[in-house]
């Protein structure tokens, strides 16, 4: 079975802060999506990357940065954490168009 | 109006019953997925459909691509079963997915 891993299931960090969420695959995946899951607003998109070295926004990049130097690995980036940034956050990834999407088990994170 | 509808949106139902989530659509899709999401947030892909009908265990999922309506139903519910699922649509005209809202189900004992 396709492992995707997140390294962190509950984080918490203070405003201000850089904060990285580690996302890593096993099955040599293509595609790589970052979301986020909000009470009331559902899972959405902050970006994500089709190949190495290629990064895409979604429908919410502000605040967030991606980096996917390796195919196995996918790296959401918080520059500076704000309050509003205390979510679930949720990492996917798939061989490849028309294939189905394997997610890993989410990274709660809290902004103090 | 959002694109993925979900009904309901809460479901509490005794053990043994038959249940079934609903999810509706406007956009043209490729493919239609059903995913569980257990209460510590990590999320299954339960089915990936495109047309017609599946079934692992208990668990049946159907799509309708002409009326834009797909279901998931659970058969003898157990209280193992209480999650919430969500239907997510990936469109035909960008490959981006679009996610319902969820229903939450709890299965009493």
């Amino acid at each position: 079975d396709v492992k995707v891993t997140q390294s962190s299931r509950y984080l918490v960090k203070r405003t201000g802060e850089k904060v990285f969420l580690e996302c890593v695959q096993d099955m040599d995946h293509e595609n790589m999506f970052w979301y986020r899951q909000d009470p009331g607003l559902g899972l959405r998109l902050i970006y994500f990357s089709y190949d190495v070295k290629m990064k895409e926004k979604g429908d919410i990049p502000e605040g967030y940065s991606v980096s996917r130097e390796k195919k196995e690995r996918f790296s959401l980036i918080l520059e500076s954490a704000s309050t509003n940034q205390t979510s679930m956050y949720l990492c996917a990834s798939r061989v490849g168009q028309d294939y189905g999407y394997t997610f890993g088990s989410g990274t709660r994170l809290t902004v103090v | 109006k959002n694109e993925v509808e979900q009904s309901p949106q809460n479901l509490t139902a005794q053990e043994g019953e038959f249940i079934t989530i609903n999810c509706s659509y406007s956009v043209g899709i490729s493919a239609l997925h059903w995913l569980q999401q257990h209460p510590g947030g990590g999320i299954v892909s339960l089915f990936m459909l495109s047309s017609g009908k599946k079934k692992h265990g208990r668990l049946i999922a159907t799509i309708n691509i002409q009326e834009k309506h797909s279901s998931l139903h659970i058969t003898a519910s157990h209280p193992r079963d209480s999650a919430v699922y969500i239907c997510a649509v990936m469109q035909n005209r960008d490959d981006k997915i679009i996610f319902g809202k969820g229903t939450r189900l709890h299965i009493l004992p």
